[in-house]
């Protein structure tokens, strides 16, 4: 398996305009999480979804940010409209449930809104 | 205990030295802790996984160790090399919610 697969890598866009983060996590995984890395808070949990379902969004800073999991292969973090202060890494990682498994990351989106 | 929390914030090392640092989390509903390695300009990559109170792991010169009743894990490097250097990250997942939520981790810099 390639691994959790992010894409973009890098997103440089204006501030006002739609971002839209995708991953692709680990084919049989059950679960899904979006992460937001910065300097001050570190790794943020921004959503997680358990067999497409969104299970807790409560870390989702804003109505400007929103996630959805159409299908078990694909998730989508959108942002819109972008403000400079959401410029940050944003991992995607999943996991299988069971005691004992861990979390695999993607390479991560590095969003920088100017 | 609230938060997963991760003490040094960050630790200067000579090559050689041993090192340890430290990671509370909520001791109540604990279902597993995860040690991860983050390099910089990478994604983490898992350590160890611990359930079990008491659980110790080891991988060659890096090991950990968990208490759940008081809710700490501890991580150790033993004689450690430059390539050691990376923020090492503890997330604590609780029973019936399975989110991993994460420390800020340690940054770990070993002086050649």
């Amino acid at each position: 398996d390639a691994g959790v697969i992010q894409s973009p890598r890098h997103e440089v866009t204006e501030m006002g305009q739609e971002v839209t983060l995708r991953c692709k996590p680990i084919s049989g995984h059950d679960y899904l999480f979006w992460y937001r890395q910065t300097m001050m808070r570190g790794l943020e949990l921004l959503i997680y979804f358990n067999n497409n379902v969104p299970i807790d969004d409560s870390g989702m800073p804003e109505d400007r940010f929103s996630a959805k999991m159409p299908n078990a292969s694909f998730s989508t973090l959108k942002i819109q409209p972008s403000e400079p202060r959401d410029s940050a890494v944003y991992f995607c990682a999943s996991s299988l449930s069971g005691k004992g498994t861990e979390a695999f990351f993607g390479q991560g989106t590095r969003l920088t809104v100017v | 205990i609230l938060n997963v929390e991760q003490s040094p914030q960050s630790l200067h090392v000579q090559e050689g030295d041993s090192t340890n640092f430290t990671c509370s989390f909520p001791s109540s509903n604990f279902y597993a802790l995860h040690w991860y390695r983050w390099e910089t300009a990478k994604s983490p990559e898992a350590l160890f996984v611990m359930t079990l109170n008491g659980d110790e792991k080891k991988k060659g010169r890096i090991s950990a160790t968990l208490n759940t009743k008081e809710g700490y894990s501890y991580l150790y490097i033993k004689g450690s090399q430059p390539e050691d250097s990376a923020t090492y990250l503890c997330a604590s997942t609780t029973s019936g919610t399975y989110k991993y939520i994460f420390g800020t981790g340690t940054r770990l810099k070993v002086l050649a």
